[in-house]
Order: C-alpha cells, then sequence, then structure tokens
C-alpha cells in the first residue's frame, strides 16, 4: 500500500524560507521511473506543478519558481523535502506531494495547508 | 511553455453524460492524465495514458484524445461525481508536468 503525507509549518511569515517533509512508504524511490513531485492548490485555484525529483536524482522545476525552489531526496529515510524560498502571501495554499511515474500521479498526500502572513 | 486550456464549468442533469474538455497544441501526441478532486479532498487519478481507468475507477469514466482536443467522458452522472476536474500532461520540451485550469462539474 502507498501513502505519503507532508509535514510542516502551517503558518511562515513574508521572506522567510518554507520547508516541508513528504514521508511515504509502499515504493522505494530508487526503483527506475519512479518520482516524487510537489503540487501546490491556492485557495480556490487550480493545481500548480512546483518540483520533482527522481529515482536517479534527476530534478526539474516550475519555470516560473525555479530560482526560488529546491527538491532533494532521502532514500534511507524514505523522505522528500521542498524548500520554498523568499515566501509571500500569494504562496499561501494547500501543498501535496504525490508519487510520480509515466502513468500519473496515482497517489497523493493529504495535504498540507500553508499560510503566509506577519 | 505548453498550455492546456479547460472550460471553467460544465453542468449536467444525473444520469445524463457530461464531457469535459482539455486543449493544448497538438494534445492528441501526448499522453493525458485526469483528476478528480472533491471539495476538500486531495486528487485521485481517474483516467491515465488518455483513456485507461486505474484499479477502482467506475467504467463510467472515460477518456479520449485526438488533434487538439483530449476529452472525459462521464456516463450516467451521479451526484457524487460532482468535483473538479484537471487534465495534465508532461511536457517533454521542458521536462516539466502542466495541469489545466480545472473544470467545476454541476450535477443539477
Amino acid at each position: 500500500q502507498i501513502t505519503l503525507k507532508e509535514s510542516g509549518p502551517t503558518l511562515v511569515k513574508p521572506t522567510q524560507t518554507l520547508t516541508l517533509t513528504c514521508t511515504f512508504s509502499g515504493f522505494s524511490l530508487k526503483s527506475t521511473g519512479v518520482g516524487v513531485g510537489w503540487i501546490r492548490q491556492p485557495p480556490g485555484k487550480a493545481l500548480e506543478w512546483l518540483a520533482v525529483v527522481y529515482w536517479d536524482d534527476d530534478a526539474h522545476y516550475r519555470p516560473s519558481m525555479r530560482s526560488r525552489v529546491a527538491i532533494t531526496k532521502d532514500t534511507s529515510r524514505n523522505h522528500v523535502v521542498l524548500t520554498v524560498s523568499n515566501m509571500d502571501p500569494v504562496d499561501t495554499g494547500t501543498y501535496y506531494c504525490a508519487h510520480f511515474t509515466v502513468g500519473g500521479l496515482a497517489y497523493w498526500g493529504q495535504g498540507a495547508v500553508v499560510s503566509v502572513s506577519s | 511553455s505548453y498550455v492546456l486550456t479547460q472550460p471553467p464549468s460544465v453542468s449536467v442533469a444525473p444520469g445524463q453524460t457530461a464531457r469535459v474538455t482539455c486543449g493544448g497544441d497538438n494534445i492528441g501526441g501526448k499522453s493525458v492524465h485526469w483528476y478528480q478532486q472533491k471539495s476538500g479532498q486531495a486528487p485521485v487519478l481517474v483516467i491515465n495514458f488518455d483513456a485507461d481507468r486505474p484499479s477502482g475507477i467506475p467504467a463510467r469514466f472515460s477518456g479520449s484524445n485526438s488533434g487538439n482536443t483530449a476529452t472525459l467522458t462521464i456516463s450516467r452522472v451521479e451526484a457524487g461525481d460532482e468535483a473538479d476536474y484537471y487534465c495534465q500532461v508532461y511536457d517533454s520540451s521542458g521536462d516539466h508536468l502542466v495541469f489545466g485550469g480545472g473544470t467545476k462539474l454541476t450535477v443539477l
């Protein structure tokens, strides 16, 4: 059974760096073709893909966020970490991590709600 | 970058057929995945590889993809199908995942 769960702060101040952890089970991030992605959703708005890290350490980012976002994996702890620097109120929303293959994002975490406010 | 266009809303009566479209430049040459997101919940993959149904998804859900339009079709719509639906592709030119803007399905 594949599960993912996001954890991190619910409130950050403007200009601070957000660090979110995705803890997963039921699959290995060493398996060929497997990745873990981060997707966010501002309140009342559409899904936005942010980043993905693959089994081979390759990582890709949303072009508009490339300068602010980093994604890393720790396969020994089954963790994937997302950092977003220089947070702004427009970054408020629900942040999801999800299991990724060429077949799509088949398994999602429950989401972590993050608010940006002073 | 690659853009996917969905209608903001679709309305259908119970028992009827709902069609949600996803437009993109030569989208027929890409694999399209569809997600259902009910209020307050995480998205669920309902169609992958244009027309395949993951395990547990009812046969009422089907998909097609040709030319510049992909379509999610929900037959015999039920009240429980009311949700936001998103299409998604992998843009190999930039190694990006791209989502459409989402379509709110209302069951009248």
